[in-house]
């Protein structure tokens, strides 16, 4: 199984709003990413997770707050949002060794108005 | 600065012909990761390289790893509608650092 889930699919909501992406992987990996994409650009780095703590923060905005409550769950916080973080949010997942490769998730599409 | 670079960035072609998309850097990698990628959906791994040299044939294509370990090219034959799609280099470093390439957005029209 190299199935990694992420809910809600789509996501409308206001700039004063607050809400939750999830992610979840049962493959036993113990590196979770979260990455922001926009239209036919590369993904861009946000947060990297490995066993359960925030090894990597690409000076990303405090509005966006991660958490790992454990191995499989992969959480994004989301509070004052701007109508330029509307994107597609990956979750993704990996072995914590270097050289392995990392499994996506089919992303939440965030739309803030 | 990308530390990976694709090219052609897009490529449009008509259904049968063949194509290469190159992912080149001065950097090396530990791994090398091919996705592709359909719009509103997550990027699909496509395949691994890791030994400096490698070829690995997947259907209609063919991946390899640079001798060096710092290029890597994805060549289709007889590309089909199905085909299309954003494609995306990665490298591997230590400390969990993936490196995404800049992406080759190809279409193949029928």
């Amino acid at each position: 199984d190299t199935e990694v889930t992420q809910t809600p699919k789509h996501l409308v909501m206001g700039m004063t709003n607050k809400k939750s992406l999830k992610c979840e992987q049962h493959m036993g990996h113990r590196a979770m990413y979260w990455y922001k994409q926009k239209a036919k650009k590369p993904p861009e780095l946000m947060f990297v997770y490995s066993y359960e703590k925030l090894s990597i923060n690409e000076s990303v905005p405090s509005r966006f707050s991660p958490e790992c409550p454990n191995s499989s769950l992969l959480n994004l916080h989301l509070h004052a949002l701007q109508p330029e973080d509307s994107a597609l949010y990956l979750c993704a997942s990996s072995q914590v060794s270097s050289g392995y490769e990392q499994y996506f998730g089919p992303g939440t599409r965030l739309t803030v108005t | 600065t990308q530390l990976l670079e694709q090219s052609p960035q897009f490529l449009s072609i008509q259904e049968g012909e063949n194509l290469t998309v190159y992912c080149n850097s001065s950097s090396v990698f530990s791994s090398l990761q091919w996705y592709r990628q359909e719009p509103g959906e997550g990027p699909v791994l496509l395949v691994t390289v890791v030994t400096g040299g490698e070829v690995k044939k997947l259907k209609r294509l063919t991946f390899q790893f640079g001798d060096a370990r710092k290029d890597s090219s994805l060549h289709i034959t007889a590309a089909q509608p199905g085909d299309t799609g954003l494609y995306l280099c990665a490298g591997a470093r230590t400390g969990n650092q993936f490196y995404f390439g800049t992406g080759t957005s190809l279409t193949v029209i029928p």
